[in-house]
């Protein structure tokens, strides 16, 4: 059974700081993996993906992937007080039809202004 | 683009009452389903997942007497709370998304309250 555990569980981050957070994985079959964040009263949002070892940006976000070491993590450069939310990681297994998507705890992210 | 309707937003039911929540896929077509269970201090637990000409899986601890669940078209599910308790408290999320090769769409979920 796919374990996803996520570090730190929460962090304060000053605005305009760099936001570091980490996720492990227990199943090596695991291939796909996406950070969603929900902000309050609402339902989580695909932030972004990423599929292959080593880093992808996508403007202030870049998430690291390092499948050997079971570990993805998200960095938030710059960080914005609207980036305030929970942070899930989500891992699948493949991108089939049928594959479920297993959620690790969540990090609550605070950035102070 | 791509929207999850969910609605009730929130709900309160009295205990040994039934609820049903009802979900809406636009601007896609939802060959998945999977409906989550949000309860505070924990994470998402995945109930079940539908798939289009699949049956519908049901994780552990959740079963279809419980949590009945409709798929009947691309772009509608909708899942009922038989019997709850308020043990079956939390934020029920509907997931969606068109294909293998695109990430779930998340409804705002409906929030139960059991009394």
């Amino acid at each position: 059974q796919q374990k996803v555990q996520q570090s730190p569980e929460s962090l304060i981050v000053p605005e305009g700081g760099m936001a570091s957070l980490n996720c492990t994985f227990s199943d090596r079959n695991s291939q796909y993996f996406w950070w969603y964040r929900q902000h309050s009263g609402e339902g989580p949002k695909a932030l972004m993906s990423i599929f292959s070892n080593g880093d992808k940006k996508e403007g202030r976000f870049t998430a690291h992937l390092n499948k050997a070491s079971l570990h993805v993590s998200l960095h938030i450069k710059d960080s914005q007080p609207s980036d305030s939310a929970l942070y899930f990681c989500a891992v699948t297994p493949s991108n089939s039809a049928g594959n479920k998507l297993t959620f690790g705890i969540g990090t609550r992210v605070l950035v102070r202004p | 683009g791509a929207l999850v309707y969910q609605y009730p937003r929130r709900t309160i039911c009295k205990s040994g009452t039934s609820m049903r929540m009802e979900c809406q896929a636009v601007g896609f077509q939802a060959t998945s389903v999977a409906w989550y269970r949000q309860s505070p201090q924990k994470t998402f637990e995945l109930i079940a997942l539908s798939t289009v000409n699949s049956a519908i899986k049901y994780e552990q601890n959740f079963t279809q007497e419980k949590f009945p669940i409709s798929h009947p078209n691309l772009s509608f599910s909708s899942m009922t709370v038989l019997n709850a308790y308020l043990e079956d408290r939390g934020l029920y999320l509907c997931g969606a998304r068109e294909g293998a090769s695109s990430d779930y769409t998340f409804g705002s979920g409906t929030r139960l309250l059991v009394i």
